[in-house]
C-alpha cells in the first residue's frame, strides 16, 4: 500500500518569488514513480513534474524542480519566479508496483500567487 | 500529448435515476483506465480500475453495484452511477496510462443529483 501526505493545506507567495510545497510518502514498492500535478480552477489535471525513484538526480522542468530525498521519503516541489498562472491546487502522487498508472494522491495544497 | 475525453462534462439528474459517464482515449489504446472521485477542495480518491476484457477492480468501500464500470473497448470505459442520490453528487475524473510514468486525465464530469 502507498500513502502520500501533504501537510500544507494552503500556501501563498508573492509574484516572482520562490515557494516550496512539501510532500512525504510511504511505499513498499522497490520501484515507484512520484508526481506533482496542478489542478487549476478548470479542474483539468496537469502534470507538473515526475521522478522515478531509481533516478538520484532531482527532476527539473523550467521553473519547477523537486528535492527528492529517498531515505527520508520526501518529495518537495520548488516553484521559482512564481507567476499568477501558478495559482492552483497542487497534488503530490505516487504510483508503483504492477499496476502502473494507478495513483495515490496526497491531500493537496492550495497555492495562491499574489501580484 | 495524448488526449483523454470525458462525456458529459456536466450532468444534472433526479434522485433515483442512472447516469452514464464515458471516458475515451482518443489517440492511444488503454487496456486499463482509472476512475476517481473528487469532492470540492479535496483530493482525488481512486474508485476503481477499469480493465478491458475483464471485470473492474473496486477499491475498498466502493459499492460495485452502485458504480458499474464497463471497459467496452481499448479506447472506451464507462462509469454508470445507478439509482443516484444527492450524496453521489461529485466530480468524477478518469485517467488512462500511456506508459509506466505517464498517464492522461480526462477533463472530469460534474454530477449533480437533485
Amino acid at each position: 500500500a502507498q500513502t502520500v501526505t501533504q501537510s500544507q493545506p494552503e500556501m501563498s507567495v508573492q509574484e516572482a518569488e520562490t515557494v516550496t510545497l512539501s510532500c512525504t510518502y510511504d511505499t513498499s514498492e522497490s520501484n515507484y514513480y512520484l508526481f506533482w500535478y496542478k489542478q487549476p480552477p478548470s479542474r483539468q489535471m496537469i502534470l507538473v513534474i515526475r521522478q522515478e525513484a531509481y533516478k538520484q538526480q532531482n527532476a527539473t522542468e523550467n521553473r519547477f524542480s523537486v528535492n527528492f530525498q529517498k531515505a527520508a521519503k520526501s518529495f518537495s516541489l520548488k516553484i521559482s519566479d512564481s507567476q499568477l498562472g501558478d495559482t492552483a491546487m497542487y497534488f503530490c502522487a505516487s504510483s508503483g508496483g504492477t499496476s502502473y498508472g494507478k495513483l495515490t494522491f496526497g491531500q493537496g495544497t492550495i497555492l495562491t500567487v499574489h501580484p | 500529448g495524448a488526449v483523454v475525453s470525458q462525456h458529459p462534462s456536466r450532468v444534472i439528474c433526479k434522485s433515483g435515476t442512472s447516469v452514464k459517464i464515458e471516458c475515451r482515449s482518443l489517440d492511444f489504446q488503454a487496456t486499463t483506465m482509472f476512475w476517481y472521485r473528487q469532492f470540492p477542495k479535496q483530493s482525488l480518491m481512486l474508485m476503481a480500475t477499469s480493465n478491458e476484457g475483464s471485470k473492474a477492480t473496486y477499491e475498498q468501500g466502493v459499492e460495485k453495484d452502485k458504480f458499474l464500470i464497463n471497459h467496452a473497448s481499448l479506447t472506451l470505459s464507462t462509469l454508470t452511477v445507478t439509482s443516484a442520490h444527492p450524496e453521489d453528487s461529485s466530480f468524477y475524473i478518469c485517467s488512462a496510462p500511456l506508459t509506466r510514468d505517464e498517464q492522461f486525465f480526462g477533463p472530469g464530469t460534474r454530477l449533480t443529483v437533485l
